[in-house]
Formats: structure tokens, sequence, C-alpha cells
């Protein structure tokens, strides 16, 4: 079964540190994508970024990061320099099922204070 | 981007009302598109996945009667939550999908039910 894991429930940071978001996937597909979405307080979902298993290159979108090790099945987040407009819940997701439906962690409550 | 537009926003009704949300694809034609459930504090839950021109999926313990949901047209997805009670009070977020992995995001509808 898919499963994801965001073991940070709340990342609180100062303004201008660095942070990075954890996310753990597990999957029996040989081939898969993976989601970040950012859900900030107004509610709705923003697409961050979609990565594919067969490319382990790391992607840097602006001051957002993103770090892809299939080895240890981990897609994790880092946002450098980090905004009060950053404050968000991300969540890490994993398209699963007949549908591709998406699996879903947790979320990790970010909270950055100026 | 994608855009999925979500119709009302907000909504506050009595007990045993019915309450119909819509969710639109503004910019592209969905072949699939997904109604979440969202409590306070917790990750999305999948209720139904629904495909244009056929009857939607439901998730384990979701209640078709109690939430119907049609997918008329290749942009437009509805849900109607009947005969609408306080437990019914959620966030109720709808995503669309074009045929590739990534789902796009409504902005997402605040029910209220008194």
């Amino acid at each position: 079964a898919q499963k994801v894991t965001q073991a940070q429930t709340e990342i609180s940071v100062v303004e201008k540190e660095d942070v990075t978001l954890d996310c753990v996937y597990e999957t029996r597909d040989t081939t898969y994508y993976l989601f970040w979405y950012k859900q900030p307080p107004s509610g709705e979902l923003v697409f961050l970024i979609r990565r594919n298993s067969f490319d382990e290159q790391n992607e840097i979108s602006g001051r957002y990061s993103w770090n892809f090790q299939k080895s240890t099945s981990s897609f994790n987040f880092t946002i450098t320099a980090s905004q009060v407009v950053d404050s968000a819940v991300y969540f890490c997701a994993l398209p699963s099922g007949s549908a591709r439906q998406l699996t879903f962690g947790s979320g990790t409550q970010l909270t950055v204070l100026p | 981007g994608a855009v999925v537009s979500q119709h009302p926003s907000r909504v506050i009704c009595k007990s045993g009302t019915s309450v119909k949300i819509e969710c639109r694809s503004l910019d592209f034609q969905a072949t699939t598109m997904f109604w979440y459930r969202q409590f306070p504090k917790q990750s999305l839950m999948l209720m139904a996945t629904s495909n244009e021109g056929s009857k939607a999926t439901y998730e384990q313990g979701v209640e078709k009667d109690k939430f119907l949901i049609n997918h008329a047209s290749l942009t437009l997805s509805t849900l109607t939550v009947t005969s609408a009670h306080p437990e019914d009070s959620s966030f109720y977020i709808c995503s669309a999908r074009a045929g590739t992995e990534t789902q796009y995001f409504g902005p997402g509808t605040r029910l209220l039910v008194l």
C-alpha cells in the first residue's frame, strides 16, 4: 500500500532561516510521481512540484529546493531564507490506485516568525 | 498553471437542507475530478473520484446517497450534501486532472451546518 509520512507536525523558524521539511514514502510501484503542495491559511492547495522517480536530480526553484533520494524513499523540501509568507501547511503526496488518487502525508505546519 | 474554481467559497445552512458545491476547471478539460474533505488541522481525506459521464467511485465509509457527485462535463463536477447535519460541517475541496498525474485544486468550500 502507498504511504506518505511527514514526521514533523509543526516547525517554527525565524525569518531568513533555512528550513527543511521531511517526506518519506512507501510504494510498490517501480515508477511513480511525488508531489508537494502548499496550503496557506486561506485553504487552497497550491501545487509546488511534481517529481518523476526516474529523475533523481535535485531541483531548485528560487528559494525552494527539493532533494529526492530514491535509496531512502525520501523527498525532502528546503526553503532557503524563509519569509513570513511561507507560513503554511505543506503536504507531500503520492499517487496510488487505478485512478491515481493522491495519498497525502499528514502535513507539516510551518510558521515563520518575523 | 491550470486553474480550478469552486463555488461557493463559504456556505451556512440549516440542518436538513441540501447544499450543492460546484467545481470547475477553467482553462483545461478535466477527465477526472476528485472530492476531498478536510477537518481542522488534519490532512485531506479523499471522498470520491469522478470521471466525466460515469458514476463516481466512493471511498470506503463515504455514503454515496449523502454525498451526491455529478460530473456532467469535462469542466464541471458538483457535490451535493443532502440533508446536511452539523457533523457534515467541514472544508470540502475538489481537484481536477487533465490526464497527467498532476492534480490542481480548487480554493475549497467551508460548510457550516447549524
